[in-house]
């Protein structure tokens, strides 16, 4: 079985600063993970993932994420927030098959 | 990108009554939908496995006779919370797998925040 650990449940940043949201995973298997991001009022929609070859993962709106596997770990970065990122972001593993499991989210909040 | 909807955004009820939640994938056909529970400041927890035409697949320790999923058309899965009751309020999020989505991504609706008095 696999699970997913999101250490922050809230990150306060200000604006153009740069953010890291945290998740590592535990799985006895190799994974895909994922990062949904879900915006005020809206369904969670896809910001990346990662699912083999480069441990750099690159997505929408500047995001990037990097796999260690050694760390188990799938952090979420962005040089440098705008007041448009303020949402919840979630970690999501996969044991390569159709179901997801979730880490508890964390809200990313931007200040000016 | 694909979308699903759901219905109600939210719906308060009587403990007893049940209540109805729709899922529908809008601009694509989903022969599997998923249905997700969410208590506050904690992971979406999936619930069941909705297949077009066939039974849902429930996860270990959600109750099937409680939580009724019908998958009836490519388009459309209900979920019907019988006999609620107030530890039943929760907010229930549905997802679709779209047939020209990418490896793993899945569509999510705005999800349904169910109150039961």
């Amino acid at each position: 079985a696999q699970s997913v650990t999101q250490l922050d449940s809230q990150v306060p940043v200000f604006e153009e600063a740069p953010v890291e949201l945290r998740c590592n995973y535990s799985s006895s298997v190799s994974v895909y993970l994922f990062w949904y991001v879900q915006y005020p009022n809206q369904g969670l929609q896809l910001l990346l993932k990662y699912l083999s070859g480069s441990t750099l993962v690159k997505g929408i709106n500047g995001f990037e994420a990097e796999f260690n596997k050694s760390q188990t770990s799938f952090h979420l970065r962005k040089p440098s927030v705008h007041i448009s990122d303020t949402a919840e972001y979630f970690c999501a593993v996969s044991d390569r098959g159709n179901k997801l499991v979730f880490g508890a989210g964390t809200i990313l909040r931007v200040k000016s | 990108g694909a979308v699903v909807s759901q219905h109600p955004s939210w719906v308060i009820c009587k403990s007893g009554t049940s209540v109805k939640i729709e899922c529908r994938s809008l601009d694509f056909q989903a022969t599997t939908m998923f249905w997700y529970r969410q208590f506050p400041k904690q992971s979406l927890m999936l619930m069941a496995t909705s297949n077009e035409g066939s039974k849902a697949t429930y996860e270990q320790g959600v109750e099937k006779d409680k939580f009724l999923i019908n998958h009836a058309s490519l388009t459309l899965s209900t979920l019907t919370v019988t006999s609620a009751h107030p530890e039943d309020s929760s907010f229930y999020i549905c997802s679709a797998r779209a047939p020209t989505a990418s490896l793993g991504e899945l569509f999510f609706g705005e999800g349904s925040r169910l109150t039961v008095l």
